[in-house]
């Protein structure tokens, strides 16, 4: 079956450490995107990527570190900058090239936690 | 600057009862409309979408919405609710005219369905 799969489920990071958070798709979907979910507050754009090595900066980029060597394949680094990392984190995927009212697919997210 | 709004944290229903979610936005031009729905610990399913044409819109799980130009909504209707549809419902837009597709987010509503 085609999806997005988030590799841990649940993550817990101590002080001053980096963290990567790994998203794969199989969809060959071009457009791929990084949300983070906090409580009442909806979805907020980290960062996006419409083609392989290029990205920009969403809305709350600051702390936060992406790279798109490969089409299928987009990891979020939090690092030690991101003074508030406790939160839900969601990735998404989108065929482009379509009119642009495709809808994004999101994979189950990982838990990202302080020690 | 685009914006949605949906002004109700929770809604309340019993089963078997009809059920709207709303959905308010804001665009500077012509918008791309989605419904995703989310389950505890998991990612966002996409429910429907508006594109043009039809102002009723049929979706998943018996779901519909119904666009208005005029008053800039689009909320989610079903006309039986069911336990099992209880879960977080997120309206998004994206503006036609934006070239980095990105979508934005309501900040959630959560349907509790009573048996």
């Amino acid at each position: 079956d085609g999806g997005i799969t988030q590799s841990p489920k649940y993550l817990f990071r101590k002080e001053g450490q980096n963290v990567t958070l790994s998203c794969e798709q199989n969809l060959n979907h071009d457009a791929m995107y990084w949300y983070r979910q906090d409580p009442g507050q909806g979805l907020r754009l980290i960062y996006y990527s419409q083609i392989v090595n290029d990205f920009q900066k969403g809305d709350i980029a600051e702390g936060y570190s992406v790279s798109r060597e490969k089409k299928e394949s987009f990891p979020l680094t939090v690092t030690s900058a991101q003074k508030n990392p406790t939160a839900f984190y969601l990735c998404a995927s989108r065929l482009a090239g379509t009119g642009g009212h495709q809808p994004q697919h999101f994979g189950d997210g990982t838990r990202l936690s302080i020690l | 600057a685009q914006s949605v709004a949906q002004p109700e944290d929770q809604v309340n229903v019993a089963e078997g009862n009809p059920l709207t979610v709303k959905c308010t936005y804001s665009v500077s031009g012509n918008p791309y409309l989605f419904w995703y729905v989310q389950y505890p610990n998991r990612g966002l399913q996409f429910l429907l979408k508006y594109i043009t044409g039809d102002n009723l819109v049929k979706g998943s799980y018996g779901f519909e919405a119904e666009f208005n130009k005029s008053q800039t909504s689009f909320h989610l209707k079903k006309p039986s609710a069911l336990v099992s549809d209880s879960a977080l419902y997120f309206c998004a837009v994206r503006d036609r005219a934006d070239s980095s597709y990105k979508l934005i987010f309501g900040s959630g509503t959560r349907l509790l369905v009573r048996p």
